[in-house]
């Protein structure tokens, strides 16, 4: 069955540190997301990307970078982790072509020191 | 761009009444809106969509309402059972945004046995 997996699900590390989480789709789908989860906030987009070697900024990108060199992946780097990145990361999958389903990743919880 | 507002943020009901959630946006050009679940420790999920050119949608106990000219869509669970304890979010989206969607911020359902 196709799926969307995240790496790790949990990761503590130091104040400055750079990160990157992993996310790993099988469902082929062109469109992926990264968002983090904060109490009272919700899902908050940090970067997507439309396609291979597309990326965009969401509305909380500072301190996130993306790259996209093939379909199936899309990591999200934090490049000087801070104590303010300390969240539950979700990646999520959907097909081209309009606004439509988006198949979410089971989360990655960090935690910056 | 688009900010979508959700209440209530909490919300407990006797097992087998009746719960409603209530979203608005501001972006009049959005026209699909989403309502994903999120059980504890798992990612989102969609459990029913609706487009602005239908005013409800219903799918077994949950239905969704839409009024355009209000900018206000709401979420209603019946007759509900223990399983339906979750986060709830509510979401609006474009398709000429290729399926970007900005979230509210979320209603904690309780189910009282």
């Amino acid at each position: 069955d196709a799926e969307i997996t995240q790496s790790p699900r949990h990761k503590i590390t130091e104040t400055g540190r750079q990160v990157t989480l992993a996310c790993h789709q099988t469902w082929n789908h062109n469109n992926m997301f990264w968002y983090r989860q904060d109490l009272g906030h919700g899902l908050r987009l940090i970067h997507y990307s439309y396609g291979v070697q597309d990326t965009n900024k969401g509305e909380v990108s500072d301190g996130y970078s993306v790259s996209r060199s093939n379909t199936e992946d899309l990591p999200l780097t934090l490049e000087s982790a801070a104590s303010s990145q300390t969240s539950v990361y979700f990646c999520a999958s959907s097909t081209s072509g309009g606004a439509g389903e988006q198949y979410f990743g089971p989360g990655t919880r960090l935690t910056v020191t | 761009g688009e900010n979508v507002e959700q209440h209530p943020s909490t919300l407990s009901v006797q097992e087998g009444d009746s719960a409603v959630i209530k979203c608005t946006y501001s972006d009049s050009a959005s026209n699909y809106f989403p309502w994903y679940k999120q059980e504890l420790g798992k990612g989102p999920q969609l459990i029913i969509d609706i487009r602005s050119n239908v005013g409800e949608k219903k799918d077994q106990r949950i239905a969704v309402t839409l009024n355009k000219t209000a900018k206000h869509f709401s979420l209603h669970i019946t007759e509900t059972q223990p399983e339906d304890s979750a986060v709830y979010f509510c979401a609006a989206s474009k398709d000429s945004s290729a399926s970007k969607i900005i979230f509210g911020s979320g209603t904690r359902l309780s189910i009282r046995p």
